[in-house]
């Protein structure tokens, strides 16, 4: 049973335009989600986040949005740039379990 | 400085063997983990240990045994490797709660042949 899913594998966007990744879950208990990102041969890093009780939280060109109702967020990546191509986790905790669950993983190209 | 660590980066061995990852964390937290990310890219947890006590394990075969001597390493032995084990394996840490961001180290690359 995946909880974080993320249905899109792939996504390629031209420089200077809106990159959106998408993220869906399943378990209500999850109360904190997080984005991650990860070059070739590296760990993956922290990205940004967002708490349950909010449903827009915004850093610089990244911007997650959170849909309780829906369970869905999206990472909103504005302007995109050649650097931000790389592979984007979207992770999800609840309260005292101890872990994240993290979802597929979604490839992102951005073109020059 | 490194904040999670893990060596070796590359790992080739044959079918059968035993072989070691270790991790140590230079950031203070009380919490580390184990993840695998398999050939299709998922990435899953494997373990979790808080204060050197195990508190996440999940189905993991019994070849695979993590060890942590303290707060700031858990190292990974994995015994009578098979190929299905080839994978890059990631260590992490963070403080125990939700919401606390997990640092991961740079992965480690087992190929098993």
């Amino acid at each position: 049973d995946q909880q974080v899913k993320q249905n899109s594998p792939s996504l390629s966007v031209q420089e200077g335009r809106i990159s959106i990744l998408n993220c869906d879950y399943t378990n209500s208990m999850f109360d904190y989600f997080l984005w991650y990102k990860k070059y070739p041969a590296e760990g993956p890093t922290f990205l940004i986040s967002i708490s349950s009780i909010k449903d827009k939280n915004e850093d610089g060109r990244f911007t997650v949005f959170l849909n309780k109702s829906a369970k869905h967020l999206s990472l909103h990546i504005v302007p995109s740039q050649p650097g931000d191509s790389a592979v984007y986790f979207c992770a999800a905790s609840a309260r005292n379990a101890g872990k994240s669950t993290f979802g597929d993983g979604t490839t992102l190209t951005v073109k020059p | 400085d490194t904040a999670v660590s893990q060596t070796p980066k590359y790992l080739v061995t044959q079918m059968g063997n035993d072989k070691s990852i270790k991790c140590e964390q230079n950031l203070g937290h009380d919490t580390m983990y184990w993840y695998k990310q398999d050939s299709k890219k998922f990435l899953k947890i494997m373990f979790s240990y808080n204060n050197k006590e195990l508190i996440i394990n999940e189905t993991v075969p019994n070849r695979f045994s993590p060890k942590s001597p303290d707060k700031a390493h858990l190292n990974l032995h994995i015994n009578s490797l098979e190929l299905g084990d080839s994978a890059v394996y990631f260590c992490a840490s963070s403080l125990l709660g939700s919401g606390n961001t997990i640092y991961f180290g740079e992965g480690s690359w087992l190929t098993v042949v």
